[in-house]
């Protein structure tokens, strides 16, 4: 069974520009996550999807960070226009159907604003 | 306002010696309690986990002991092996899904 995944692995961009991440969770997740972890700090809950629907976005930075996903399957995470601040790297997670069951995390898009 | 907290960045042990690692968290709600370990350019991967109505729970080399009165879970792995070099991170949730993390503590075996 494949894993999470993400992608790009890398992305490099200036500031202002846009940039799109993407997560394909593991087939047949309900629920998929988003988190972010900046300069080696703990990571950070974003939001949560359950199907095509946000759960929970109470942690989204501002409204630079717009979520997706589409038809219950893959999500997208647009930043537009990025910041500095932003840089991190940003893990995409999947799980089951109860909040007991385990989160699989995919490997992270590391993303750095210059 | 941290939620989670891993007092301790670094702990380096010998290898076949225990390591333990210390987790503490502020929010009473909580009701599910998780390790996850990290390698270099990879993601989290789920280790661990302990429901807040016990107060042990074992798999294997790795066994996660919970403190409710207290707030504080740690993590015992035993023997330590230079695979279990990485770093660790405790995370807790309540019935609302999302992961708080505490910061990592990153373990060293030495061979």
């Amino acid at each position: 069974e494949a894993g999470v995944t993400q992608f790009p692995s890398h992305s490099v961009i200036e500031k202002g520009q846009t940039v799109t991440l993407r997560c394909d969770p593991i087939s047949g997740h309900d629920n998929l996550y988003w988190y972010r972890r900046v300069m080696g700090k703990e990571i950070k809950f974003l939001l949560h999807f359950v199907k095509e629907s946000k759960q929970d976005e109470s942690g989204m930075p501002n409204n630079r960070f717009l979520a997706e996903r589409t038809g219950g399957t893959y999500s997208t995470l647009k930043v537009q226009p990025a910041e500095l601040e932003d840089s991190g790297v940003y893990f995409c997670a999947s799980s089951q159907k109860r909040f007991t069951d385990t989160q699989y995390f995919g490997p992270g898009t590391r993303l750095t604003v210059l | 306002d941290q939620q989670v907290k891993q007092n301790s960045p670094s702990l380096s042990v010998q290898e076949g010696r225990i390591s333990i690692l210390n987790c503490d968290y502020t929010n009473s709600m909580f009701d599910y309690f998780l390790w996850y370990k990290k390698y270099p350019a990879e993601g989290p991967t789920f280790l661990i986990s302990i429901s807040s109505i016990k107060d042990k729970n074992e798999d294997g080399r790795f066994t996660v002991f919970l403190n409710k009165s207290a707030k504080h879970l740690s993590l015992h792995i035993v023997p330590s092996q230079p695979g279990d070099s990485a770093v660790y991170f405790c995370a807790a949730s309540s019935n609302d899904y999302k992961l708080s993390f505490g910061a990592g503590t990153t373990v060293t075996v030495r061979a």
